[in-house]
């Protein structure tokens, strides 16, 4: 079925370690997008992309690294992970028109714990 | 983007119209109205969207006023699955795909 994936839906893992989100859409949109959301600070964007090979910050993207390579893969990494990285991280893409801007669709999140 | 200001919270009974407000005082003329909703756990989901006319979809109504400082988004016949966390966003044509999100509204639907 067309529609955004991500993957896993929920991860541990230790500080210092790399770990990747994947994310998966059957659109072929051209824009795509990572959130980070917390208690308190609710949807923050970390990165998003235009096309694929155009990637630029969003509102909190330290520590975090991507790349779209692909228009339907835009995988988030993070390189040395610390414990204030501990969120929920959801995806989401969207086409873009001249005339009118189209809405974002979401994934279901991915949930990650650094211990 | 021009800021949105929405109340924290509001209940509505079940079967009832839900209308739920949103100040976009400083709206410029080529921003539009979004709103999304978030079901507990799960990702953001687009509702409606709406320049200066009147919307209507299978989901949801905005109504968006002649002066264009406020929407109220609303739910004819709320059930409990309307239960979530409700954005108003404002987002200009032609700029940033990006979209703000704020601390919402949480709209719970009462049986």
């Amino acid at each position: 079925d067309a529609g955004i994936t991500q993957s896993p839906r929920y991860k541990i893992t230790e500080t210092g370690r790399q770990v990747t989100l994947m994310c998966h859409q059957t659109w072929s949109h051209s824009y795509m997008f990572w959130y980070r959301q917390d208690l308190g600070h609710g949807l923050r964007l970390i990165y998003y992309s235009a096309a694929a090979d155009i990637t630029d910050k969003g509102e909190v993207p330290d520590g975090y690294v991507v790349s779209r390579s692909k228009t339907e893969n835009f995988p988030l990494t993070l390189e040395s992970a610390t414990r204030s990285q501990t969120s929920v991280y959801f995806c989401a893409s969207s086409d873009s028109g001249r005339r009118a801007l189209t809405p974002q669709h979401f994934g279901d999140g991915t949930r990650l714990s650094i211990l | 983007d021009a800021k949105t200001t929405q109340p924290p919270s509001m209940d509505c009974a079940e079967g009832r119209a839900a209308n739920l407000p949103c100040n976009h005082s400083t709206i410029s003329g080529n921003e539009y109205v979004y709103w999304y909703r978030q079901i507990h756990s799960q990702g953001p989901q687009y509702i409606i969207h709406g320049l200066k006319n009147n919307e209507t979809n299978e989901m949801a109504s905005l109504i968006i006023t002649e002066d264009r400082k406020s929407s109220t988004l609303i739910l004819p016949h709320a059930t409990l699955r309307d239960t979530a966390v409700y954005y108003c966003i404002v987002r200009v044509q032609g700029g940033s795909e990006k979209l703000v999100f704020g601390k919402g509204m949480k709209l719970t639907v009462n049986p």
